[in-house]
């Protein structure tokens, strides 16, 4: 059973540019969460997300980022006009349905802004 | 505000040499409380979750134990490949279910 998947690994952007992260949550898994984690800090919850909905968007910032999970293919997590702030380690996870505080987490996305 | 600190956030052991990890919370209502495992450059992995006051659970050298106010995380005879960043989480019952509140970690290095 494979795991969560998040590509790409690796991403640079420069300021000003689209970056976008992609997750593919395990099977039988419908929730997908995404995370950020700045150096030297803890990971921070930005979006949950099931088919086709946001459910709790508390953790995103109100501009440049967005995020959506549709009905077919992965989640797609959007950041417009990059800043160097926006360097980070992007995590996604994913948990089943009838566990939902059960996340696992994949590898995560390495954003650099030059 | 809901919050969590985890302590200390170095720990260097022998191996062999027995220790615990603390981490305390405070939250408006716990739902659950989590431990996670991250090796450098990886995305953590999921050890155990603990739902109420004096739930315990095991795996392989890990303990974890929950009181109303902390969980400790206690390694026995750890070996070097015990050697990671360890990460407390908790969901608190103002959130939502997908909310998880991270402390920052318990970075462990187990010399041989």
């Amino acid at each position: 059973n494979a795991g969560v998947m998040q590509n790409p690994r690796h991403l640079v952007r420069r300021r000003g540019q689209e970056a976008r992260l992609r997750c593919s949550p395990m099977k039988g898994h419908s929730h997908v969460y995404w995370y950020r984690q700045l150096p030297e800090e803890g990971l921070k919850f930005m979006v949950y997300l099931q088919k086709e909905n946001i459910i709790d968007e508390s953790g995103m910032p109100k501009e440049r980022f967005s995020a959506e999970f549709p009905k077919e293919g992965p989640s797609i997590l959007r950041i417009q006009q990059v800043v160097r702030g926006d360097s980070a380690a992007y995590f996604c996870a994913s948990s089943p349905p009838t566990i939902p505080y059960e996340q696992y987490f994949g590898p995560g996305t390495r954003l650099t802004v030059t | 505000e809901d919050q969590v600190t985890q302590s200390p956030e170095a720990l260097r052991l022998q191996e062999g040499e027995s220790s615990s990890l603390n981490c305390s919370y405070t939250v408006s209502g716990l739902r659950g409380l989590f431990w996670y495992r991250q090796d450098p450059g990886k995305g953590p992995e999921f050890l155990f979750t603990l739902y109420s006051a004096g739930e315990e659970k095991e795996k392989e050298r890990l303990k974890a134990t929950l009181t109303k106010k902390e969980s400790f995380l206690h390694i026995t005879a750890p070996k070097p490949e015990d050697s990671a960043t360890y990460l407390c989480a908790v969901q608190a019952g103002g959130g939502s279910q997908g909310n998880l509140i991270f402390g920052k970690g318990t970075k462990l290095s187990v010399k041989p």
